[in-house]
């Protein structure tokens, strides 16, 4: 069955921690993506890779920090320097960049406080 | 920066009648998708619109390209409360692999 699956759903933590969301995907996609989505509000890019061990800073990459060590893995810390965590975390892949559907994970949601 | 605007942001309808939402884009665009996200969801994906003044029908929804590719539409005919949802354009960023996402439109169908 393949897809990608996002963990936990619901995640609390407090203020000045740091926290990492989990991202794993089995399409065998190159690309992979980090969106923050608020209420009422379209998606916003933290973070996206085109392939392992290369990732670009997306719209709103502060406070944030990824890794890309296998392929199907795509892990987002959220830092204490993100003045605002409390969000819903969306993961996305796709076959490659550029022109390609993406495949959302079904989220996170962080709440800080 | 790029921008990637939809509007209207809201609309109810009663069930059969249509329905149509509008993405705007600041920047003239290679591509542009549609998703479909349902309250308590995930986005997933409906369409890719590639050429200039494409039109492409999945069943009761319409979606074209604007001749300029910077504008797309979407069209559902005789709604069903099956439509309810936010639905969002994402057109690609010039020289960069990756996709702007449209503010969206929430979908009430009223049955």
């Amino acid at each position: 069955d393949g897809g990608i699956t996002q963990s936990p759903k619901y995640l609390f933590r407090k203020e000045g921690q740091n926290v990492t969301l989990s991202c794993e995907q089995n399409l065998n996609h190159d690309a992979m993506y980090w969106y923050r989505q608020d209420p009422g509000q379209g998606l916003r890019l933290i973070y996206y890779s085109q392939i392992v061990n290369d990732f670009q800073k997306g719209d709103i990459a502060e406070g944030y920090s990824v890794s890309r060590e296998k392929k199907e893995s795509f892990p987002l810390t959220v830092t204490s320097a993100q003045k605002n965590p409390t969000a819903f975390y969306l993961c996305a892949s796709s076959a490659a960049t550029g022109g390609y559907e993406q495949y959302f994970g079904p989220g996170t949601r962080l709440t800080v406080t | 920066g790029q921008q990637v605007m939809q509007i209207p942001q809201y609309q109810h309808v009663q069930e059969g009648e249509d329905f149509t939402t509008y993405c705007n884009s600041s920047t003239t665009l290679s591509n542009i998708q549609w998703y479909k996200q349902r309250p308590g969801g995930h986005p997933v994906f409906l369409i890719q619109l590639v050429k200039s003044g494409e039109v492409k029908k999945q069943k009761r929804l319409t979606f074209q390209f604007g001749e300029a590719k910077k504008n797309s539409s979407l069209h559902i005919t005789a709604t069903q409360t099956t439509d309810v949802g936010t639905y969002f354009c994402a057109g690609d960023s010039p020289g960069t692999y990756k996709y702007i996402f449209g503010t969206g439109t929430r979908l009430k169908v009223l049955a």
